[in-house]
């Protein structure tokens, strides 16, 4: 099992720009999530999915759309990159419920200029 | 609010030294508590969680409700433990939506 891919590992991206990010899992999970992570910030949540068709805002939501419209996928997309946007972004997915581990994909290194 | 604090950067020990990394929280309710490592060149992975009692690489977490605290302990480190580490909370019911602490990052010197 490959777990949670990303494409793709990097982009550089002018501002005003369009991307989307890809997130695959191939464990079956419901539930899954984009991140973004920046320095002295952590790991912040920008739009979760509880199931295949359905999305929410996170913590950091403007700025980015997502759609899952397989279960397997979660897209990122930034319709007009800013230089706010450049970040490590992280998708996870993980089961149902509290106390479940969520598995992260490698990264995506987005730099906006 | 919910919030996770992480005061230490940085925390540099020699091999065989005992390891306390911090973590503070602040929750309206009963918190599920989780950390997260990430060694070089990994993914961000799940090293234990509260609920699970558990202990991993030699790692234990103890919940303190009075101080709001998940310290993350290991009485004698290794050189394979240095990492980034992440403390992270967790409402205790329904859709689970992990906050995570800023990371401190553990260097075990020879």
């Amino acid at each position: 099992n490959a777990g949670v891919t990303q494409t793709p590992k990097f982009r550089v991206l002018k501002t005003g720009q369009s991307m989307t990010l890809l997130c695959a899992q191939d464990m079956n999970h419901e539930y899954m999530y984009w991140y973004r992570q920046d320095p002295g910030m952590g790991l912040r949540l920008i739009h979760y999915s509880v199931g295949e068709g359905t999305t929410a805002k996170g913590e950091v939501p403007d700025g980015y759309n997502v759609s899952r419209l397989k279960k397997q996928n979660f897209l990122l997309g930034l319709e007009s990159a800013a230089p706010s946007q450049t970040s490590v972004y992280f998708c996870a997915s993980g089961g149902r419920g509290p106390y479940n581990e969520q598995f992260f994909g490698p990264g995506t290194r987005l730099t906006v200029l | 609010a919910q919030r996770v604090t992480q005061p230490e950067k940085l925390l540099s020990v020699f091999k065989g030294a005992p390891v306390e990394l911090k973590c503070n929280y602040s929750y309206s309710g009963s918190p599920e508590l989780f950390w997260y490592v990430q060694y070089s060149r990994q993914r961000l992975q799940l090293l234990l969680r509260h609920i699970s009692r558990e202990s991993i690489k030699g790692f234990t977490a103890d919940l303190n409700k009075g101080e709001t605290s998940f310290h993350l302990k290991k009485p004698f480190a290794q050189e394979e433990d240095s990492a980034m580490y992440y403390c992270a909370l967790s409402g205790n019911t329904g859709f689970q939506k992990l906050v995570f602490g800023t990371g401190t990052r553990l260097l075990v010197s020879p």
